[in-house]
C-alpha cells in the first residue's frame, strides 16, 4: 500500500478512555484522509487534512472526535471518551498535492480499535 | 454519496476473466474513474484509474465507454486471492478539493 504507515495496528480501550491513532503518509504526500469502517460495513469518509489545516471534516462525528496533521510528525485521529460503538477499523490514506480529480490516494493497513 | 452503482456480488471461476461493471452516468468530463479493492481485514488497495482512454497495468484493465457513463474492470486471469470487494469510484468535489467516497462495491467470489 505504497508506504502509508499506521499505528497502532490494534488498540484496546475501556469505555471512557481516549484513543489516539497515528498515520504517517507516503513521503512527499501532503494530504491525509481518514476513514472509518464499522464491522461488516463499508468505508466512510471522516476527514481530509493538509499540513496544519483541516480541509473537509464533513464526515467527522460532531463530538469526541478530532484530527490534526501538524507541520512535523504524523497525522493523529483522536477519540475522546470512547464508547463501544467506536469499535471499528480506522484507515488512513495519503496523496500528493494535486487539484484535480486524478489524484490517487493510497491507504494504510488500518488501526483496529476495540472498546471494552 | 457515491457517484457510482455496482452489482452487489459476482462469481468467477479461477483462471477465467472477471469482468466487473460500474455505472457512473453523472460523471463530468474531467473526472477520473478509480478502482480499488479490499481484501478482508486489509486496507483498500489501488488497482487502476482512467479518464477517457482504456488503461492497462499489471493488475487489471479498465475499459471506459465512449460516453464515459460506464466502465468495466477486467481481471484477465482471476485467482482465489482476487476474492475481495471491488470499489468503482468517481471522486467527489468537497470543501477544498476532491475526496474519495466509497459505495457498497461488488463482492467478487473467485471459485476453484
Amino acid at each position: 500500500n505504497a508506504g502509508v504507515m499506521q499505528n497502532p495496528r490494534h488498540l484496546v480501550r475501556r469505555r471512557g478512555q481516549e484513543a489516539r491513532l497515528r498515520c504517517s503518509p507516503v513521503k512527499g504526500h501532503s494530504h491525509v484522509y481518514w476513514y472509518r469502517q464499522l464491522p461488516e460495513e463499508g468505508l466512510k469518509f471522516m476527514v481530509y487534512l493538509q499540513k496544519e489545516n483541516i480541509i473537509d471534516e464533513s464526515g467527522m462525528p460532531k463530538e469526541r472526535f478530532s484530527a490534526e496533521f501538524p507541520k512535523e510528525g504524523p497525522s493523529i485521529l483522536r477519540i475522546q471518551q470512547v464508547v463501544r460503538g467506536d469499535s471499528a477499523a480506522y484507515f488512513c490514506a495519503s496523496s500528493p498535492p494535486r487539484g484535480d480529480s486524478g489524484n490517487t490516494i493510497y491507504f494504510g493497513e488500518g488501526s483496529w480499535l476495540t472498546v471494552v | 454519496d457515491a457517484k457510482t452503482t455496482q452489482p452487489p456480488s459476482m462469481d468467477c471461476a479461477e483462471g477465467r476473466a472477471a469482468n466487473l461493471p460500474c455505472n457512473h452516468s453523472t460523471i463530468s468530463g474531467n473526472e477520473y474513474v478509480y478502482w480499488y479493492r479490499q481484501i478482508h481485514s486489509q486496507g483498500p488497495q489501488y488497482i487502476i484509474h482512467g479518464l477517457k482512454n482504456n488503461e492497462t497495468n499489471e493488475m487489471a484493465s479498465l475499459i471506459i465507454t465512449e460516453d464515459r457513463k460506464s466502465s468495466t474492470l477486467i481481471l484477465p486471469h482471476a485467482t482465489l486471492r482476487d476474492t475481495a470487494v471491488y470499489y468503482c469510484i468517481v471522486r467527489v468535489r468537497g470543501t477544498g478539493g476532491f475526496k474519495t467516497i466509497f459505495g457498497a462495491g461488488t463482492r467478487l467470489f473467485v471459485k476453484a
